[in-house]
């Protein structure tokens, strides 16, 4: 079975700092795609960024930034110069193109002032 | 656009009652989807549909029905409300064409609370 697992409940941050946020996944498929989402207390889900597994390049969008390793199954992003309205949960997704998707729980960023 | 909308926002429900949740969007998505958001749990699909006519069951259908009768509609049923069925639960869509990006549009949610 297709797993995404986000090993840190939660995580702080100063703000202009960097953090980076852990996703693990498992999966047999060989070509599928990773998102990480945004929900700021509004609950509004928010697209961050999105990886194709068979582009080795990573994915930048401002930023944000992601670290994909395929062989380790890990997916991690990266916020740069981190702001207070980057405080929200972030949830790292997967699919494989077989019209499920796959959410992890979820990791809480905090950033301080 | 409105993009993906969701009615009610907020609904308070006694156990027992039966209740649709209303999603609608105007992309012309073909794919549709129902979430259910619980703390701790992430966000866990609970049906879906790649077009008109057409569903199929996500990871906990259980005690949930859906239809899917034109592209724009995709609502969810919930037969007999339980209170393991408080969440808040997410519609979704997004576009299967050529050029398909994979990414889901999400609606704003809706917050049930079974009692």
């Amino acid at each position: 079975a297709q797993t995404v697992t986000q090993s840190q409940p939660e995580m702080s941050v100063q703000e202009a700092e960097t953090v980076t946020l852990s996703c693990t996944y498992d999966t047999s498929e060989s070509d599928y795609y990773l998102f990480w989402y945004k929900q700021p207390p509004s609950r509004q889900m928010i697209l961050v960024i999105r990886q194709e597994a068979y582009k080795q390049q990573n994915a930048t969008e401002n930023r944000f930034s992601v670290n994909f390793q395929k062989a380790a199954k890990s997916f991690s992003l990266k916020i740069s110069d981190s702001q207070l309205g980057d405080a929200a949960m972030y949830f790292c997704a997967f699919t494989s193109g077989t019209y499920k998707y796959i959410f992890g729980t979820g990791t809480r960023l905090k950033v301080l002032a | 656009n409105a993009g993906v909308t969701q009615t009610p926002k907020f609904q308070v429900l006694k156990t027992g009652q039966s209740m649709t949740l209303q999603c609608a969007q105007d992309m012309n998505h073909e794919y549709m989807s129902w979430y259910r958001q619980d703390p701790g749990m992430g966000l866990r699909l609970i049906h879906y549909s790649v077009g008109a006519g057409i569903t199929d069951q996500g990871e906990v259908p259980n005690g949930y029905n859906v239809s899917r009768s034109t592209t724009e509609d995709f609502p969810l049923r919930l037969l007999s409300a339980a209170p393991s069925q408080t969440s808040v639960y997410f519609c979704a869509s997004s576009n299967l064409g050529r050029k398909r990006s994979h990414e889901q549009y999400f609606g704003p949610g809706t917050r049930l609370t079974v009692t």
